[in-house]
């Protein structure tokens, strides 16, 4: 019962934009969207988040739409170390949960 | 920062026999620790959620008894895989929060675990 929709892979070349989109069309208003990635046989390491704000950190960007329905994550320069899969989350209502769905496998190439 | 270890990374055991996982919070407190499992080439699945001080709540479809999940203190939570069999070899990952609101999840690094 993941609540997001993203697409199943991507290609960038290196030290272009990575733009991952993801649709949250049933977000409710106090519902975060989180962005994590995952490295083979790694755990899950953070990204970003946010609730209805643009929002950057050292990493990526995180561009939340105006209704909330969907966001995009930029990585600004891509490296070949970006290469993971990349799930975009929206926590379960009140709960803390992270139902993850299946992620976009991003392809950085030379 | 948030700071979770897992340990062990990776553990072989015998069919039938039990293993026990540990995730720990380093740096802050967690009353809640996440329990997914993860098969080659699959998404993460939320097992269960933990909870310091009471009994775990199991996602539908995950056995209980066989995955006893205990949060004996504000900073440990373990997983034990009761009698296991080669079905259950699969990657386990756990999860707290600082503060979701400001730090999000910190996941820590997962076990594999092989049951021969």
């Amino acid at each position: 019962d993941a609540k997001t929709t993203q697409p199943t892979s991507m290609d960038c070349a290196e030290g272009r934009a990575a733009n991952l989109p993801c649709n949250h069309s049933t977000i409710s208003g106090n519902e975060y969207v989180y962005w994590y990635r995952q490295i083979h046989s790694q755990g899950p390491q953070y990204i970003i988040h946010g609730l209805k704000n643009n929002e950057t950190n050292e990493m990526a960007s995180l561009i939340i739409t105006e209704d909330r329905k969907s966001s995009t994550l930029i990585l600004p320069h891509a490296t070949l170390r970006d290469t993971a899969v990349y799930y975009c989350i929206v926590s379960v209502g009140n709960t803390d949960k992270l139902i993850f769905g299946t992620g976009t496998r991003l392809q950085v190439f030379p | 920062g948030a700071v979770v270890s897992q340990h062990p990374s990776r553990v072989i055991c015998k069919s039938g026999t039990s293993v026990k996982i540990e995730c720990r919070s380093l740096d802050f407190q967690a009353t809640t620790m996440f329990w997914y499992r993860q098969f080659p080439k699959q998404s993460l699945m939320l097992m269960a959620t933990s909870n310091e001080g009471s009994k775990a709540t199991y996602e539908q479809g995950v056995e209980k008894d066989k995955f006893l999940i205990n949060h004996a203190s504000l900073t440990l939570s373990t997983l034990t895989v009761t009698s296991a069999h080669p079905e259950d070899s699969s990657f386990y990952i756990c999860s707290a929060s600082r503060d979701r609101t400001y730090y999000g999840y910190t996941f820590g690094s997962g076990t594999r675990l092989t049951v021969v």
